[in-house]
């Protein structure tokens, strides 16, 4: 198995400009979840995926975030308008059924 | 929503000690991880415990459900041992929540 792979791997942006993030998951992982990670805190939960339904979305995940995963395979994030608050490390993970949930090595997003 | 605390928050050993780490959850839960973070943010999977005891090497941990916590234990450790240490948990629905984290130094 390969593990989860999430692309770009860093990515530096202007307020305002729209940015769009890729999570790969294992193959054959059913669940897909995206997290968000500030500087010092523990990572936080922003949406949840069983197959291609969004069955969760956090309240930290404002209208300015969409995610998708057409087809149950791998997922988009896409973060609308940026503002600085924005900056953190946006971290994918699957799993199967409630299990181990694998980690990605996230997406560095700083918004200048 | 469950609240997961870890202790404790930072913590400096001498290479070769042994040290315990500990995750207090206030819920009952369906899944708890131990993770470990590297300089590079990657999740470094260490245990899968919602109950019991598991060892892998110079690591091991348990959790007594009952009573709602977790350790995770070091012995001999290494310089490589440095870095963050997360517990998370999942209760009824499917997301983790993570402790805010020990931050372990393990000096030469």
């Amino acid at each position: 198995d390969t593990g989860v792979s999430q692309d770009p791997r860093h990515k530096i942006t202007k307020r305002g400009q729209n940015v769009t993030f890729r999570c790969d998951p294992i193959s054959e992982h059913n669940r897909l979840y995206w997290y968000r990670q500030t500087l010092g805190q523990g990572p936080e939960f922003l949406t949840y995926f069983q197959n291609e339904a969004q069955l969760e979305k956090s309240r930290l995940l404002s209208d300015r975030f969409s995610a998708e995963r057409p087809k149950g395979s791998f997922s988009t994030l896409e973060i609308q308008r940026t503002e600085q608050g924005d900056s953190a490390m946006y971290l994918c993970a699957s799993s199967v059924k409630r299990d181990w949930q694998f980690f990605g090595p996230g997406t560095r997003l700083t918004v200048l | 929503g469950i609240q997961v605390e870890q202790s404790p928050p930072d913590l400096i050993l001498q290479e070769g000690a042994n040290s315990t780490l500990r995750c207090n959850f206030s819920d009952s839960v369906n899944n708890l991880q131990w993770f470990h973070q590297n300089p590079w943010g990657q999740l470094i999977n260490l245990f899968y415990i919602p109950s019991g005891t598991k060892q892998n090497g110079r690591l091991s941990a348990t959790t007594v459900a009952t009573e709602r916590y977790s350790l995770l234990y070091i012995s001999s450790s290494q310089t490589t041992d440095s870095g963050v240490y997360f517990c998370a948990v999942g209760g009824s629905n499917y997301k983790l929540t993570f402790g805010k984290g020990t931050l372990l130094t393990v000096n030469p």
